[in-house]
């Protein structure tokens, strides 16, 4: 099946610093990458929308300056948390659709962040 | 607005079989997916629905109705590991997932 990598799996950071995500398809050409949060005990929120070569369309609610997406190529994208602080803390995963037969998402495995 | 129910918890017993019910209300359908996460962890794919009827696939099958917007996961033989949560999606006309709370299964002895 498709395999899609998160990059780190957690992190531990000061507040006020920058944290980069890294989601990688490593077997398939992702045409369309999705930033997901999800606080404890609630469902996936959706942050953005990344197609490969474009900007991102992030939710409402969501700030792209905070939250830079790139997705510099088929089979990555990236997540910077800038200027993190206590309330960013939470678990953030990537999924990737363009290999799926149904048209489905497959997900990293996550990365947790805290932000002290 | 775009909606998608589904209860918050249920309980089994080992051994035996349980539904999870789905309902939504979306700008358009483009087929209704169930994913499996646990605690800690990633979504799992488990099922796609599209057109009305039953999807069997081992111990679990999913129902669609598209008439009434509903949905369910059928899960037999339930097993300790089954122990999850379980999302209902629905992707719109504009091929958005549309989440589901999720409903979190616990699997008793």
């Amino acid at each position: 099946g498709a395999v899609v990598s998160q990059h780190p799996s957690w992190v531990i950071c000061k507040s006020g610093t920058s944290v980069k995500i890294e989601c990688r398809s490593l077997d398939f050409q992702a045409t369309t990458m999705f930033w997901y949060r999800q606080f404890p005990k609630q469902s996936l929120m959706l942050m953005a929308t990344s197609n490969e070569g474009s900007k991102a369309t992030y939710e409402q609610g969501v700030e792209k300056d905070k939250f830079l997406i790139n997705h510099a190529s088929l089979t990555l994208s990236t997540l910077t948390v800038t200027s993190a602080h206590p309330e960013d803390s939470s678990f953030y995963i990537c999924s990737a659709r363009g290999a799926g037969e149904f048209n489905e998402q497959f997900f990293g495995p996550g990365t947790r962040l805290t932000v002290l | 607005g775009q909606n998608i129910d589904q209860p918050t918890e249920m309980t089994a017993t080992e051994g035996a079989i349980v539904q999870i019910n789905c309902t939504y209300q979306t700008s358009g359908f483009n087929g209704l997916f169930w994913y499996q996460q646990h605690a800690g962890e990633a979504p799992t794919f488990l099922s796609y629905n599209v057109l009305d009827g039953l999807e069997e696939k081992g111990r679990f099958s999913s129902f669609l109705s598209r008439s009434k917007g509903y949905s369910y996961l059928l899960l037999k033989e339930l097993q300790m590991k089954d122990s999850a949560s379980y999302l209902c999606a629905v992707m719109d006309s504009n091929y958005q997932l549309i989440w589901g709370a999720g409903t979190k299964l616990i699997i008793k002895p």
